[in-house]
């Protein structure tokens, strides 16, 4: 079955400075790959996925994840974080050879501080 | 409507008594799961409704767990005999069901279940 691992439960950082927030799956041939955000009190959405083609991909509020089949890995980064990034990270996994579950790793709290 | 609609936000219930979550996906989604969040803890996945097949049960925990879905869009998961620890954010999410689109999931913001 496929697993998602998000190494960090929490990750602390000061305002403007540069963040990556870790995301690891156990190896497919063909996978989807997610990153949900979670705001205070609010439910989750989409940041941004990888279907196929480029393996960098980018959010409107510039996060972005980079598709490394190699390390089976889809990191999230940002180069400058603003306190409304104030969240928790979800980083999602669909394989395509396993139906149509949504795996869901355990969630990274980004906690910005001024 | 507009988005994915979970009824009751709260709900707080004595060990033992069923509990009824409901989820009114968005119209036009065939697609639509259940997943529970516990504090700290990741999400995990319940159950899968796609139209007409039968949906996808591998998730739930244990026989007290069944969920419906009638006529391809209202669900409901029902948890019989609750337990303490079954006291998490029940979350509901609603996709296409086929096509890019499937792969983006709208979630509701989930009926919290406390179990005293």
């Amino acid at each position: 079955a496929q697993s998602v691992t998000q190494l960090d439960s929490q990750v602390p950082v000061f305002e403007e400075a540069p963040v990556e927030l870790r995301c690891n799956y156990s190896s497919s041939v063909s996978v989807y790959l997610f990153w949900y955000v979670q705001y205070p009190n609010q439910g989750l959405q989409l940041l941004l996925k990888y279907l196929s083609g480029s393996t960098l991909v980018e959010s409107i509020n510039g996060f972005e994840a980079e598709f490394n089949k190699s390390q089976t890995s889809f990191h999230l980064r940002k180069p400058s974080v603003h306190i409304s990034d104030t969240a928790e990270y979800f980083c999602a996994v669909r394989d395509n050879n396993a139906g149509n579950m949504l795996t869901f790793g355990g969630g990274t709290r980004l906690m910005v501080k001024p | 409507g507009a988005g994915v609609s979970q009824s009751p936000s709260n709900k707080v219930t004595e060990k033992g008594k069923d509990v009824e979550l409901r989820c009114d996906p968005i119209s036009g989604h065939t697609a639509l799961y259940w997943y529970r969040q516990s504090l700290g803890q990741g999400l995990e996945f319940l159950i899968y409704f796609q139209g007409n097949s039968a949906p996808d049960k591998s998730g739930l925990p244990s026989d007290r767990f069944s969920a419906e879905r009638t006529g391809g869009s209202v669900s409901t998961l029902t948890i019989q005999r609750t337990q303490q620890e079954d006291s998490a954010v029940y979350l509901c999410a609603s996709s296409l069901g086929q096509g890019f689109g499937a792969n983006v999931l709208t979630f509701g913001a989930g009926s919290r279940l406390t179990v005293l």
